[in-house]
Order: structure tokens, then C-alpha cells, then sequence
């Protein structure tokens, strides 16, 4: 069982918005700005999305955003297109004992 | 440009201990506050942190297999070597190398912000 938790799966068709969540606690999600978000599509590496919660890399399309309210996460695809269709995983800071925490991914489908 | 790379055997037979090594260019561990990360993912699992080491040589182990792990790095060949020990079954994944964000940020330092480059995964497969 994964330390941060998300809903397994979520979908939407292409061009509507799709938001997956990641609940952590007041010791990780909650306290640290240093929530992050990969995306794996299928064979393939993880590729950082969003980082320290709201910060997109470069490179990354601006239909990617991040937010957070408490100890929840939040990644929100805007305007879907079938190439965003991966797992996506978050990622927590959780301190100097236990540094990385990720949650167990959602896989978003295009429809 | 920072690229890595794992590589190892893509066998081993149970209560074999498996050494990763991470080739990397682009950084070197030499240099104040950097770092790199070892990640894993079973078939069809979720990620796995396992550990980190830094330019320091300070380490890092997840607390449910740190009995098993020891990180190293040879700062000058630009690698670090992933070790663990009584390989089982269970532990048959996708090992991943990947950078680490620098330690320091608005004056603190912070063992793991986020991973921004990863290697491309090595599959290893724990069977007699």
C-alpha cells in the first residue's frame, strides 16, 4: 500500500478537463511545498510534470497544472488529448527519515 | 544536457544480492547539492523510492528496506552502485537511476523536492 493515496483511474474525452487527486498527510502533502507529479506512458521512464506543487518544467504544455487544499494534491489536464493518456504518479518531501513518498497512480484514459 | 543509465544483470536467483550501477553525465557529484535517486516498479505496481546519496556522501534508505540497501557513488566515473542484498522474488522490477533537485533551496536543504531526469529502467528478474 502506497504512502499518499490516489483514485485509481479517471477518464474524459478529448479536449474536456480531467483533475486526479493525491491525499497525503499533514506531515507530507500538508506541510511541504514539494509535491510533485510524473507521468509514465507505457515502456517508458517517468517524466516530471509538475514540481513543488503548482511549477510546470519546461517543456511541459501549459494544460498541466498543480494546486493543492490541505493534505490533498491535485493535477488537473486541461484540454485532453490522447497522448496524455499515462499513469500519473505524485510524489511527496516527508521529511529527513523518510524523504520520497509516492502514490500509488491513476490511469487517466482518453475516451 | 543530464542523461543517466542503469545497467546490471537482468537475472538473479533468490538470496543473490543484485548490483545496479547508474552512469550519468550532464552533473557531477562532486558539486555542492546534487544528488541522485534509486526508484523501482514491480510489473503492473506503483513506484518505489529505495534510496539517495549526495555530492556529500550523505545517504538516504527507505526505512522498509534500508536492512538490505547500500548506496555508493564513485564521484570522479560519474556513477553510483545500488546494492541489495537476499534477492526474492518480490523484489523483480524495474529499477530506475534518476537526478535529484538540487539540496538547497531558499536557504535550507531538503533531501528530495522532486526527480527531473530519469534513466530509462533496467528490468531485473528474481527466479530460480
Amino acid at each position: 500500500q502506497s504512502a499518499l493515496t490516489q483514485t485509481p483511474s479517471a477518464s474524459g474525452s478529448p479536449g474536456q478537463s480531467v483533475t486526479i487527486s493525491c491525499t497525503g498527510t499533514s506531515s507530507d502533502v500538508g506541510y511541504y511545498d514539494f509535491v510533485s507529479w510524473y507521468q509514465q506512458r507505457p515502456g517508458k521512464a517517468p517524466k516530471l510534470m509538475i514540481y513543488e506543487v503548482t511549477k510546470r518544467p519546461s517543456g511541459v504544455p501549459n494544460r498541466f497544472s498543480g494546486s493543492r487544499s490541505g493534505n490533498t494534491a491535485s493535477l488537473t489536464v486541461s484540454g485532453l488529448q490522447a497522448e496524455d493518456e499515462a499513469d500519473y504518479y505524485c510524489s511527496s518531501y516527508a521529511g529527513s527519515n523518510n524523504p520520497v513518498l509516492f502514490g500509488g497512480g491513476t490511469k487517466v484514459t482518453v475516451l | 544536457q543530464i542523461t543517466l543509465k542503469e545497467s546490471g544483470p537482468t537475472l538473479v536467483k533468490p538470496t543473490q544480492t543484485l548490483t545496479l550501477t547508474c552512469t550519468f553525465s550532464g552533473f557531477s557529484l562532486s558539486n555542492n547539492g546534487e544528488g541522485v535517486g534509486w526508484i523501482r516498479q514491480s510489473p503492473g505496481k506503483a513506484l518505489e523510492w529505495l534510496a539517495l546519496i549526495y555530492w556529500d556522501d550523505d545517504k538516504r534508505y527507505s526505512p522498509s528496506l534500508k536492512p538490505r540497501l547500500t548506496v555508493t557513488k564513485v564521484a570522479s566515473k560519474n556513477l553510483v552502485v545500488l546494492i541489495m542484498t537476499d534477492m526474492d522474488p518480490a523484489d523483480t522490477a524495474t529499477y530506475y537511476c534518476a537526478h535529484n533537485s538540487p539540496y538547497y533551496y531558499n536557504g535550507r536543504g531538503y533531501y528530495y523536492r522532486y526527480f527531473d531526469y530519469w534513466g530509462q529502467g533496467t528490468l531485473v528478474t528474481v527466479s530460480s
